[in-house]
């Protein structure tokens, strides 16, 4: 299966700035998934990206938000704009798994904005 | 809609006991369905699968019984080591569909 390549793992923010998060696939892949974990609280979807077009993003969630971009089919890249409190969260990027079925994560992205 | 629910945690447990971790599921259709587990600091690993009723999804001692009449999938270990320790996700994918994931129970096994 993929191997993603996560980063940063951990960040600590100001309120009001943006931090961007990398995915690294080490194979080519038509989606990437963006999911935010809140603490005790299941996996939510942010958005789907797909190269070479906007990303599709879940009800609650907007591009000026949580830009994403996918500039070819082993990266992309979510960004977590003008920050609050509220933001802090487990990002993680996925793909699907090749043939055994189910997804592969990256590992996570641990975001605290004071 | 699809929803999964997990029993609520965290399971603490001896080391060699036996571990149950609950999961009920809703469906339209005829789902597969899935474990993870997220060992501290790092993201989410497949840790077993089953695709259809009554097959049994197995890994690293854990198992787990796609029970469509009880709408379950069940995670049992018979001997849970320390190094078991993790949050435990069970989640659901009908065809192609994104997966629809539980709220995860977090596992400490003591010495």
């Amino acid at each position: 299966s993929a191997v993603i390549s996560q980063k940063p793992s951990r960040d600590i923010c100001q309120r009001g700035t943006s931090l961007t998060i990398q995915c690294q696939v080490d194979s080519q892949v038509t989606m990437m998934f963006w999911y935010r974990q809140q603490p005790g609280q299941s996996l939510t979807l942010i958005a789907t990206a797909n190269q070479g077009s906007e990303a599709t993003y879940e009800s609650g969630f907007v591009i000026d938000k949580f830009p994403i971009s996918r500039p070819n089919l082993t990266f992309s890249t979510l960004t977590v704009s003008n920050m609050s409190p509220e933001d802090s969260s487990i990002y993680l990027c996925s793909v699907e798994g090749q043939g055994a079925g189910g997804y592969t994560f990256g590992s996570g992205t641990r975001l605290t904005v004071v | 809609g699809d929803s999964v629910t997990q029993m609520e945690g965290p399971v603490t447990l001896s080391e060699e006991a036996c571990l149950t971790i609950n999961c009920t599921y809703t469906a339209t259709g005829y789902p597969s369905l899935f474990w993870y587990v997220q060992y501290p600091g790092e993201g989410l690993q497949l840790l077993l699968k089953a695709t259809k009723a009554d097959d049994k999804g197995s890994n690293k001692g854990f198992e787990a019984t796609y029970r469509k009449e009880t709408t379950s999938f069940h995670l049992e270990k018979g001997s849970v080591q320390v190094s078991d320790s993790a949050v435990y996700f069970c989640a659901l994918s009908e065809g192609s569909y994104i997966p629809t994931f539980g709220r995860g129970t977090s596992l400490i096994v003591h010495p």
